[in-house]
């Protein structure tokens, strides 16, 4: 099974300044990587697929970007509704899925 | 617009049998372009696959849950639902219905909280 480590596990920044998250698999997933943002209460929302790929109504300030085993969730300017958990995820067993453990961006 | 929700008891007791449905809207989940997925999430064990669901009857499950899931569906009422039976208390979870294009999920219900508890 290929596993997924998210890291930092916690992130303290300031709104307005730049998050870069990591996400490493045990073996390669190809491109085959989402990441979701989650904040408490809600179910996960997709942000990006396909490792670089913004999915529909997600703002420009999200990025992703890698191949392989590492890949990088990027927030050019960190906005108040921005600060929530992220995950990664994989699916290569699809339909079966697995994630990261999470990223938690927290305001500084 | 795609909406997903779960229902289902809030309670089990162990040993029991959970049982959930999913209630899709806006869209069909008789489409050959999609699975309609389970998960769950714990705080002790973060975000899991429990099984998938697709339009001909397939269905897939998370080995790890050793055949303790059932994932059936109802195309007359859009429903797809989840049973997992032999409950403990580690199977308490908020549980996820999920729309799942090939790799990422796209949709996602709000998601519903079940306790195993006597």
């Amino acid at each position: 099974e290929i596993v997924l480590t998210q890291s930092p596990a916690t992130l303290s920044l300031s709104p307005g300044e730049r998050a870069t998250l990591s996400c490493r698999a045990s073996q390669s997933v190809s491109r085959y990587l989402a990441w979701y943002q989650q904040k408490p209460g809600q179910a996960p929302r997709l942000l990006i697929h396909d490792a670089s790929n913004r999915a529909t109504g997600i703002p420009a300030r999200f990025s992703g970007s890698g191949s392989g085993t590492d890949f990088t969730l990027t927030i050019s300017s960190l906005e108040p509704e921005d600060f929530a958990v992220y995950y990664c995820q994989q699916r290569s067993n699809w339909p079966g899925v697995t994630f990261g453990g999470g990223t938690k961006v927290e305001i500084k | 617009q795609l909406q997903l929700q779960e229902s289902g008891p809030g309670l089990v007791k162990p040993s029991e049998t959970l049982s959930l449905t999913c209630t899709v809207s806006g869209g069909s989940i008789n489409s050959s372009s999609h699975y309609w997925g389970w998960l769950r999430q714990s705080p002790g064990k973060g975000l899991e696959w429990i099984g998938s669901f697709y339009y001909s009857g397939s269905t897939q499950d998370n080995p790890s849950l050793k055949s303790r899931v059932t994932i059936s569906a109802d195309t007359s009422k859009n429903q797809f639902s989840l049973k997992l039976s032999s409950v403990t208390v580690a199977d308490t979870a908020v549980y996820y219905c999920a729309r799942q294009e090939e790799g990422p999920l796209d949709h996602w219900g709000q998601g519903t909280l079940v306790t195993v508890s006597s």
